[in-house]
């Protein structure tokens, strides 16, 4: 079974600052996908990046980036210029196409973060 | 184009009550996720939809849960006789098969 760790349960930055989140997975499996979701306060779960674990070099996203470490089984999300719409939980997530895991989402236990005026 | 959407917005019901939660996915879109997301055992997966098949019903707690996809669309989550620990945000994502999920608002249920 594959598990998702976010080890920081919240962080803090300043507005226009850097700020980045870590996730660590377990898994056995070669081909996968992995995922950043953020989820403000409407409830509303909104995909920010997503990751190929075939591809080498790292997705981004505007002000999002992640750095994606295969080996380590690392996947940390790098926000640049934070700004206060960035306010939000944010969950990391793995997916495993094909077979039996039929794409369901193995998610982490979120990193709350706030950016501050 | 239309998200995902999700209704009612906010359940209260009483203990021992029947609900039905309901999702309308993207149009198009063949795979269709149940997630739950609670405070105790974060997020996690209740059924997946391929068209109208479930063949992975594996996160569903227990018998009291339910769901149906119909037409290839709208799907109803159904809890019988529901408990305190059902309350919890329950969310639907749409994608194409083992693609990218895409989340509705969720619905937000408390069992008094």
């Amino acid at each position: 079974a594959q598990t998702v760790t976010q080890s920081q349960p919240e962080m803090s930055v300043q507005e226009a600052e850097t700020v980045t989140l870590s996730c660590t997975y377990d898994t056995s499996e070669s081909n996968y996908y992995l995922f950043w979701y953020k989820q403000p306060p409407s409830r509303q779960m909104i995909l920010v990046i997503r990751q190929e674990a075939y591809k080498q070099q790292n997705a981004t996203e505007n002000r999002f980036s992640v750095n994606f470490q295969k080996a380590a089984k690392s996947f940390s999300l790098k926000i640049s210029d934070s700004q206060l719409g960035d306010t939000a939980m944010y969950f990391c997530a793995f997916m495993t196409p094909g077979g039996t895991s039929y794409g369901k989402l193995t998610f982490g236990q979120g990193t709350i973060l706030t950016v501050h005026p | 184009g239309a998200g995902v959407s999700q209704s009612p917005s906010n359940k209260v019901t009483e203990k021992g009550k029947d609900v039905e939660l309901r999702c309308d996915p993207i149009s198009g879109h063949t795979a269709l996720y149940w997630y739950r997301q609670s405070l105790g055992q974060g997020l996690e997966f209740l059924i997946y939809f391929q068209g109208n098949s479930a063949p992975d019903k594996s996160g569903l707690p227990s018998d009291r849960f339910s769901a149906e996809r119909t037409g290839g669309s709208v799907s109803t989550l159904t809890i019988q006789r529901t408990q305190q620990e059902d309350s919890a945000v329950y969310l639907c994502a749409s994608g194409q098969v083992q693609e990218t999920q895409y989340f509705g608002p969720g619905t937000r249920l408390l069992v008094l």
